[in-house]
Parts: C-alpha cells; sequence; structure tokens
C-alpha cells in the first residue's frame, strides 16, 4: 500500500526565511512524488512532481523537492518565503496503475509573518 | 482558456437528499476525475473517467456516482446524503488517463453542507 505522512500540521516561518515542509512516503514500487498547494477557497496547484528522472526536483514559484530514497522522504523547500507563500501544501503519492489516483497527505498549513 | 469549472460553488442539501455536482474541464482534456476533502484533511479520491468509461474507483459506497459525457463533462451524484457527506468537491481534468506526463488541474470545488 502506498501512503504518505506530512510531518507537520501547522509551519510558521518570516517573510524572508527559508521554508522546509516535511514529507515521507511509503510505497511498495518506485513511487510518483508530487506537491500540491491550496489557497483559500481555490483548486490544488502542482508546484512540482518527482518522477524518476532527476531526484532534486525544481517546481513554480521557487519551490522545490528532493526525493532521498534511502530516507523515504520528499521534503519541500524554498530559500526565501514570500507573503503570498501562505497557504496548505500537500504531499501526494500516486497508485500504481496509470490512472489518476492520488493519495494526499493530511497537508500542512504555512502561515508567512512579516 | 478557462480553466475546470464547477458548479454550483456552494449547496446546502438535508440528510436524505440527492445531489448532482457538475464539471467542465478544461477543453481537449479527455479525463475527468473526483475527491472528496473533508475540512481539515487532504482530498480522497472518488472517481476517474476517461473517454467516458471509469477507469478508477476510490473507496466510497455505492450511493456515489457518476458519468461522462461525450463533451467530456461530468456529474458526481450523492443519494441518500449523511452529515458525514458534508465536504469540498474537487474535480480535476488532464488530457492523458495518468498524473505522469499529464498533470491534472483542478477546479475549485462544490461545498456541499448536509444539515
Amino acid at each position: 500500500a502506498q501512503s504518505v505522512t506530512q510531518l507537520d500540521s501547522h509551519v510558521s516561518v518570516s517573510e524572508g526565511t527559508p521554508v522546509l515542509l516535511r514529507c515521507n512516503y511509503s510505497s511498495s514500487y518506485s513511487p510518483s512524488l508530487f506537491w500540491y498547494v491550496q489557497h483559500p477557497n481555490k483548486g490544488l496547484q502542482l508546484l512540482l512532481k518527482y518522477t524518476s528522472a532527476a531526484t532534486l526536483v525544481k517546481g513554480i514559484n521557487g519551490f522545490e523537492a528532493e526525493f532521498k530514497k534511502s530516507e523515504t522522504s520528499f521534503h519541500l523547500t524554498k530559500p526565501s518565503a514570500h507573503m503570498s507563500d501562505a497557504a496548505e501544501y500537500f504531499c501526494v503519492v500516486t497508485l500504481s496503475g496509470g490512472y489518476n489516483k492520488l493519495i494526499f497527505g493530511a497537508g500542512t498549513r504555512l502561515a508567512v509573518h512579516p | 482558456d478557462a480553466g475546470v469549472t464547477q458548479s454550483p460553488t456552494h449547496l446546502i442539501k438535508t440528510r436524505g437528499q440527492q445531489v448532482t455536482l457538475r464539471c467542465s474541464p478544461i477543453s481537449g482534456h479527455k479525463s475527468v476525475s473526483w475527491y472528496q476533502q473533508v475540512l481539515g484533511q487532504g482530498p480522497q479520491f472518488i472517481f476517474q473517467y476517461y473517454e467516458k468509461e471509469e477507469r478508477g474507483r476510490g473507496n466510497f459506497p455505492d450511493r456515489f456516482s457518476a458519468r461522462q459525457f461525450p463533451n467530456y463533462s461530468s456529474e458526481l451524484n450523492v443519494n441518500a446524503l449523511l452529515l458525514g457527506d458534508s465536504a469540498l468537491y474537487l474535480c480535476a481534468s488532464s488530457w492523458g488517463q495518468g498524473p505522469y506526463n499529464s498533470p491534472l488541474h483542478f477546479g475549485n470545488g462544490t461545498r456541499l453542507t448536509v444539515t
């Protein structure tokens, strides 16, 4: 069975400081992993995806994530937080089968303070 | 280009009633997926339709059903509503069947409240 665990339900940072959102995964197969962001009253937007190419994945808005198989982790980082980054972030793993069954973590709410 | 559109945006129903939610995918997208997001949790997969055929079903009771029309729009139906069905229902479209090379584009959702 595949699953993801987001280690922090809430993260609070100051504007201009680094962001780290942690995610561990469990998968019987080589997983495909994603990070999605959800702003209030909005749908989900894909930030980045890992599909067994480069282990360091760059996404939109300056975010990146590193796939570490030995640690079964896929943490999301950003060097410098912006106020507009305040949102809910979801780590996601796909279930094998080729169709769009995404398994979402519980989410991490990121707060950015001036 | 228009994104994924869902209607209605908000809905209030009474226990035992039935509800139909609608989704129009991005033009050219042939796959529509439905997700349920209960407050404070991540979305859960309900259904995927591709080329008007069901291609995946999540762990939801038979009260939940869906279909995809020739123009690739989709409806999600929920019968005999329970209080626990209160959630944000998200529709996502993609041009292909899997997420590897055809990313999902999500709509803003329909907020269903069951009283």
